[in-house]
């Protein structure tokens, strides 16, 4: 039973640049949530897709953009990249439906803006 | 919007004692409460969770315990072992629609030392 995937593992970019990050869900999730990891802090949440549309979104700018595939796979865009913008970012995958559902983490991906 | 504060930020313990970490949300909505485990370099991985109809519940050497009007939640580890070393996260949640987002605490290291 495969878990979450993410590629690529580890990215570096440069200042003003654009960043796609990729989401593979669990089998049999349908549900995509995108979260940034600064050193030393708790994930905060970006956004969450279900039915290729954006459910909820955290408190971040427009940078910040996303996408889901039939598939349930998703993407996560991030336009003029700013040095603040380096962290882990994760994605995690649930169910969609009545109650809160556990989102399973996948290992993120490690971006560096330099 | 929702707020998480965990305490302590770092938890020194010798092997076979307990350990004990706390969090407090602002959001009374609030009404999943999950615990992750996050070792260096690897995903947050879902460790127990409690809702807000269970006041308690356990797992083996762990347990969470929920207080609703006091809006806390702590996570309780047993016997510890070298290898619980790693940075535990709390979670709330509130649910909405079909979907919910995780907000995190900042985190505690803990580290179990021989």
């Amino acid at each position: 039973d495969a878990g979450v995937t993410q590629s690529p593992t580890h990215l570096i970019k440069t200042r003003g640049q654009q960043v796609t990050l990729r989401c593979s869900p669990k089998s049999g999730h349908d549900t995509v949530s995108w979260y940034q990891q600064a050193l030393g802090q708790g994930p905060q949440f970006i956004f969450q897709y279900y039915e290729e549309e954006e459910r909820q979104r955290g408190n971040f700018p427009d940078r910040f953009s996303g996408h889901q595939f039939p598939n349930y796979s998703s993407e996560l865009n991030v336009n003029a990249l700013l040095l603040g913008d380096s962290a882990l970012y994760l994605c995690a995958s649930s169910f969609w439906g009545a109650g809160n559902q556990p989102q399973h983490f996948g290992d993120g991906t490690r971006l560096s803006i330099l | 919007g929702e707020n998480v504060e965990q305490h302590p930020s770092t938890l020194s313990v010798q092997e076979g004692d307990s350990a004990v970490i706390k969090c407090t949300y602002s959001d009374s909505a609030s009404n999943y409460f999950p615990w992750y485990k996050q070792e260096l370099g690897k995903r947050p991985q879902l460790i127990i969770d409690i809702r807000s109809n269970v006041g308690e519940k356990k797992d083996q050497r762990i347990a969470v315990t929920l207080n609703k009007t006091a809006k806390h939640f702590s996570l309780h580890i047993t016997e510890t072992q070298p290898e619980d070393s790693a940075v535990y996260l709390c979670a709330a949640s509130t649910e909405t629609g079909g979907g919910n987002k995780l907000t995190f605490g900042t985190g505690t290291q803990l580290k179990v030392e021989l």
